[in-house]
């Protein structure tokens, strides 16, 4: 069965500090989608970013940034000058029929 | 836009007392809609979906059920509920499968 690791189950860093959250897919589809969720302490599910099999360019978007590499099967997720406010889960999913979901990532952000 | 609702936002029970969560989407039709279940510092569990009216799937054996009685309308219920039966309760929506899941604010449910 398809699997999605999140090896890292907790990261602690000094606001400021840039963090990277790693994701490794199990995938056998040419296509499929990975996304990254957050899960701040409200509990709801915020939805970050969705990527497809075949566009492999990163994205950036503010202090946010996604490195997608085939050849790894990686999609790391880095938040650049990390706030208080990034306190959360992370979760990485990969989806083809249904979604199939990391463990998630408690990132604690130290002021 | 499309919002999504789910009620109660909390809920203290009984074992042994019946259970109806219920989850409804605006704006958007015959979306595709999922019941996930959280458990204390746990990962997500996906326990139905439905892809439309009366199309119930379910991910996991247990003594929990679901119902889409309207296009926008996703309900789970127990008619017993176990200790093991507490969490975080979270509904969504998709446009297709493979599309982004949008989810409501959950339920939390303590059976006690």
């Amino acid at each position: 069965a398809q699997k999605v690791t999140q090896a890292q189950t907790e990261i602690s860093v000094v606001e400021k500090e840039d963090v990277t959250l790693d994701c490794v897919y199990e995938t056998r589809d040419t296509t499929y989608y990975l996304f990254w969720y957050k899960q701040p302490p409200s509990g709801e599910l915020v939805f970050l970013i969705r990527r497809n099999s075949f566009d492999e360019q990163n994205e950036i978007s503010g202090r946010y940034s996604w490195n997608f590499q085939k050849s790894t099967s990686s999609f790391n997720f880095t938040i650049t000058a990390s706030q208080v406010v990034d306190s959360a889960v992370y979760f990485c999913a990969d989806s083809n029929y249904q979604l199939i979901w990391g463990a998630g990532t408690k990132l604690i952000i130290k002021p | 836009s499309q919002t999504i609702h789910q009620w109660p936002a909390t809920l203290v029970q009984p074992v042994g007392s019946p259970l109806s969560l219920e989850c409804t989407v605006e704006g958007t039709s015959n979306p595709n809609l999922y019941w996930y279940r959280q458990a204390a510092g746990r990962g997500l569990q996906l326990l139905f979906y439905s892809v439309g009216i009366g199309q119930i799937s379910s991910e996991v054996p247990q003594n929990l059920s679901a119902s889409r009685p309207q296009d926008r309308q996703f309900i789970l219920s127990s008619k017993k509920l176990l200790l093991s039966d507490s969490g975080f309760y979270l509904c969504a929506w998709s446009e297709g499968t493979t599309d982004t899941q949008y989810f409501g604010p959950g339920t939390r449910l303590t059976v006690l």
